[in-house]
């Protein structure tokens, strides 16, 4: 079947602009992840749904970056007001249940905010 | 938080030849994964394994939950093996949330 997908593939930005970034995960996996992967700080948990609620948010790393889900089923993360410290690789990974279930990751949105 | 180390960060190899990738986690863990992420960026799965062995083709893992710590053997490695391998635990407390180690960067030279 389907993996998880993300889009778009890259995004350039310019500082200070929203961007919406969106993972479709596998079907029938009722746990979502988001991830950040960049040059200093390595690959970094942001936030995990479970359904539609979001019971872990301590990855955010500002109240400018902000996720929903709905229908259980894809997420958008949206990042308000860029700046050039939020350039990275976003991946996304689902698993089947929330705690101690095999994740799968997506290829990842490659943001460039100049 | 848990800790995840891996060592070494480096490794060049001539195909054909064997290795062995460490982690060590700081505390108990409910998963531990093996990733191999490609030149192109992808995470591939190699290993969910939170306790014992497994084996899959040149690749095998044994987790010593015990000892807190995991390895990764390539045997016969190829030149297509390069890239870098990630370890990643979830802690006990169960939210899913996976604590990547920093990476071992692997070369296979033909």
């Amino acid at each position: 079947g389907a993996g998880v997908s993300q889009s778009p593939s890259n995004k350039v930005t310019e500082k200070g602009k929203d961007v919406e970034l969106r993972c479709d995960p596998i079907s029938g996996h009722t746990a979502l992840y988001w991830y950040r992967q960049s040059l200093g700080q390595g690959l970094e948990f942001l936030i995990y749904f479970q359904g539609n609620s979001a019971p872990d948010k301590s990855g955010l790393p500002s109240d400018r970056f902000s996720a929903e889900r709905t229908g259980g089923s894809v997420s958008t993360l949206t990042i308000q007001r860029t700046q050039q410290e939020d350039s990275a690789v976003y991946l996304c990974a689902s698993s089947l249940s929330g705690g101690g279930y095999e994740q799968y990751f997506g290829p990842g949105t490659r943001l460039t905010v100049t | 938080g848990i800790q995840v180390e891996q060592s070494p960060p480096d490794l060049i190899l001539q195909e054909g030849a064997n290795s062995t990738l460490r982690c060590n986690f700081s505390d108990s863990v409910n998963n531990l994964q093996w990733f191999h992420q490609n030149p192109w960026g992808q995470l591939i799965n190699l290993f969910y394994i939170p306790s014992g062995t497994k084996q899959n083709g040149r690749l095998s893992a044994t987790t010593v939950a015990t000892e807190r710590y995991s390895l990764l053997y390539i045997s016969s490695s190829q030149t297509t093996d390069s890239g870098v391998y990630f370890c990643a635990v979830e802690g006990s407390s169960n939210t899913g949330k996976l604590i990547f180690g920093q990476g071992t960067t692997l070369q296979v030279k033909p």
